[in-house]
């Protein structure tokens, strides 16, 4: 299947500083990434939908300046943290498709903020 | 609302035991419905995919049912392995705008 790479696989950071996390689509073009977030033991909650050139769509009780989406390529997209706070520690994931087919997810990106 | 829901939550086996985990989902109109295996610190890594038509789906020792009239699928693992624990997680694509319902998932652990 596609490969999706996601960077750095965790960090950890000082409250009020920003961390930016890269989405890669190692094999094939991503018209469109999707950017996760997962708390322990549930499941994961979509927080953004992004497609090459254009802005992203936040969903609903996500802060677009808060988290910073740019998708400039097809192959990379980034989502930057900004200001992070304590409960902002979670586990990032991005996932990654062409046009409807199917979508693949990265490794995840563990962030703790101390 | 589109929902999916799992059961169990959770889930010990022992070694060479076989288990089945369930998905109930309310998404309409459907595309599709896929099992996804997350290891611990990992993304979601997909085990099947199975469409309207497709009632049983295999791939090497996970075996995934769907039936699209009650709107329900299982996940059955055979002869379990201890690299099986993980939390599964079920998955449902919606036919119109075609984004993903999550299930909370099931965590399964295999002891030995």
């Amino acid at each position: 299947g596609a490969v999706v790479s996601q960077h750095p696989s965790r960090v950890i950071c000082k409250s009020g500083t920003s961390v930016k996390i890269e989405c890669r689509s190692l094999d094939f073009q991503a018209t469109t990434m999707f950017w996760y977030r997962q708390f322990p033991k549930q499941s994961l909650m979509l927080m953004a939908t992004s497609n090459e050139g254009s802005k992203a769509t936040y969903e609903q009780g996500v802060e677009k300046d808060k988290f910073l989406i740019n998708h400039a390529s097809l192959t990379l997209s980034t989502l930057t943290v900004t200001s992070a706070h304590p409960e902002d520690s979670s586990f990032y994931i991005c996932s990654a498709r062409t046009g409807y087919e199917t979508q693949y997810f990265g490794p995840g990106t563990r962030l703790l903020v101390l | 609302k589109n929902q999916v829901e799992q059961s169990p939550q959770s889930l010990i086996i022992l070694e060479g035991k076989n288990c089945t985990l369930q998905c109930n989902y309310t998404v309409s109109p459907f595309s599709n419905l896929r099992w996804y295996k997350q290891d611990t610190g990992r993304g979601p890594v997909s085990l099947t995919i199975m469409t309207f038509s497709e009632n049983t789906k295999s791939n090497g020792r996970y075996t995934a049912t769907l039936d699209a009239d009650t709107k329900q699928s299982s996940l059955h693992i055979t002869a379990s392995q201890l690299s099986d624990s993980a939390s599964y997680i079920c998955v449902v694509t919606a036919g119109n705008d075609y984004k993903l319902s999550f299930g909370a998932g099931t965590t399964v652990t295999v002891r030995a």
